[in-house]
């Protein structure tokens, strides 16, 4: 079984300040790991995805996340938010061995001026 | 390119009737999924295909069905809507197992 678990639902934040979104995950294979963003009544979009190799990744829009194996967390920051950033953004861990993707709950990210 | 495309956009049905659900993608991908968002629980995977001909079950499968004749289009079917198929409904496409997926607008489904 696997499963991702989003620490935080909702994250207040002021513009240009540093944001994190904590994720942890847990798994009895290996795992590949991503994060989505959704903006108001749109689908999903892919930030950043980590598959192997370094554990800091970059991904668009400023966001980079890092792949900790010792402590099975994959938490996403941005140093400096905008407006623009208010959103949903899901954690997501996909199984080597069967390829299926399953999603945290969410964390709803609010930007005020 | 459209990328991937969902039909209808809205649909309120009453307990019992049937729908289905179009997805559509224009990226030759091969795998294509259906998934399920409801509030607080993320999204939640109702049943994916790797392949043209192919359809397997996902997380929460139940009161569903699935085909994939054209590999182009994934077609999710509710023969008997129920209350607790309230939810905004998701397809995606990637090129392979461990591919970036795609997503679609979504529909929003209401049972009554």
């Amino acid at each position: 079984a696997q499963s991702v678990t989003q620490l935080d639902s909702q994250v207040p934040v002021f513009e240009e300040a540093p944001v994190e979104l904590r994720c942890n995950y847990s798994s009895s294979v290996s795992v590949y790991l991503f994060w989505y963003v959704q903006y108001p009544n749109q689908g999903l979009q892919l930030l950043l995805k980590y598959l192997s190799g370094s554990t800091l990744v970059k991904g668009i829009n400023g966001f980079e996340a890092e792949f900790n194996k010792s402590q099975t967390s994959f938490h996403l920051r941005k140093p400096s938010v905008h407006i623009s950033d208010t959103a949903e953004y899901f954690c997501a861990s996909l199984r080597s061995n069967d390829y299926k993707l399953s999603f945290g709950a969410g964390t709803t990210v609010t930007v005020r001026a | 390119n459209a990328g991937v495309t969902q039909t209808p956009k809205f649909r309120v049905l009453k307990t019992g009737q049937s729908m289905t659900l179009l997805c559509a993608q224009d990226m030759n991908h091969e795998y294509m999924y259906w998934y399920r968002q409801d509030p607080g629980m993320g999204l939640r995977l109702i049943h994916y295909s790797v392949g043209e001909g192919t359809t397997a079950k996902g997380e929460v499968p139940d009161g569903y069905n699935v085909s994939r004749l054209k590999k182009q289009n994934f077609l999710l079917g509710l023969e008997s809507a129920a209350p607790s198929q309230t939810s905004v409904y998701f397809c995606a496409s990637s090129y392979e197992g461990i591919g970036t997926q795609y997503f679609g607008p979504g529909t929003r489904l209401t049972v009554l």
